[in-house]
């Protein structure tokens, strides 16, 4: 029984390339979560999918930041144009209800050169 | 405003010692308590949690945590540690109405476990 597969596990981009980062959750579980874990600080909330819907983006920045979870495939984040400050761990969560609790990867751990 | 605090930032404690991490939340409804651990380049990993009921809350490998409402705190203990307990532990409380995997996280205790 596969947990959550984040990939790539480590990428590193160029200011103002584009990052795509893939979640696949758990089996059986259609609750997908982004949160972001800058240096020395906590993992703070992005935001909440469902299959096609995203349900609460409140913690996504206004510009560059896109996400998505279709009918099909991974949910995956989008950051364009990224900068050195979009330099960071980017974790996906997953919960088979939205019960809180949260099953997460292992991250996806982007460097902004 | 909403807002988890762990005071700790580092807690060095001796193999077999007991084990406590604070974490104090400022929410204004029954809030949804957990914590979670993270070991170095891997995810999180849910220790514990508190919706309602028992205020003392059992988890897995040992711990456990209490819900002290008139304080705003649900401390972590453990009493006896070990030295594969090493790793950065987060409180965390769920603040999405009808949504409790939306969550707002301390900043982390890092456990350093002496020989």
């Amino acid at each position: 029984n596969a947990g959550v597969m984040q990939n790539p596990r480590h990428l590193v981009r160029r200011r103002g390339q584009e990052a795509r980062l893939r979640c696949s959750p758990m089996k059986g579980h259609s609750h997908v979560y982004w949160y972001r874990q800058l240096p020395e600080e906590g993992l703070k909330f992005m935001v909440y999918l469902q299959k096609e819907n995203i349900i609460d983006e409140s913690g996504m920045p206004k510009e560059r930041f896109s996400a998505e979870f279709p009918k099909e495939g991974p949910s995956i984040l989008r950051i364009q144009q990224v900068v050195r400050g979009d330099s960071a761990a980017y974790f996906c969560a997953s919960s088979p209800i939205s019960t809180g609790e949260l099953f997460f990867g292992e991250g996806s751990r982007l460097t902004v050169l | 405003a909403q807002s988890v605090t762990q005071p700790d930032i580092h807690i060095t404690v001796s193999e077999g010692a007991s084990l406590e991490l604070r974490c104090n939340y400022s929410y204004g409804a029954t809030p949804y308590l957990f914590w979670y651990v993270q070991s170095p380049g891997q995810g999180l990993q849910l220790l514990l949690k508190y919706f309602s009921g028992d205020t003392l809350v059992q988890g897995i490998k040992g711990f456990e945590a209490e819900f002290k409402r008139s304080q705003s705190s649900f401390n972590l203990r453990k009493p006896s540690v070990h030295w594969s307990d090493a790793a950065e532990y987060f409180c965390a409380v769920g603040i999405g109405a009808g949504n409790t995997g939306k969550l707002i996280f301390g900043q982390g205790t890092t456990l350093q476990v002496k020989p």
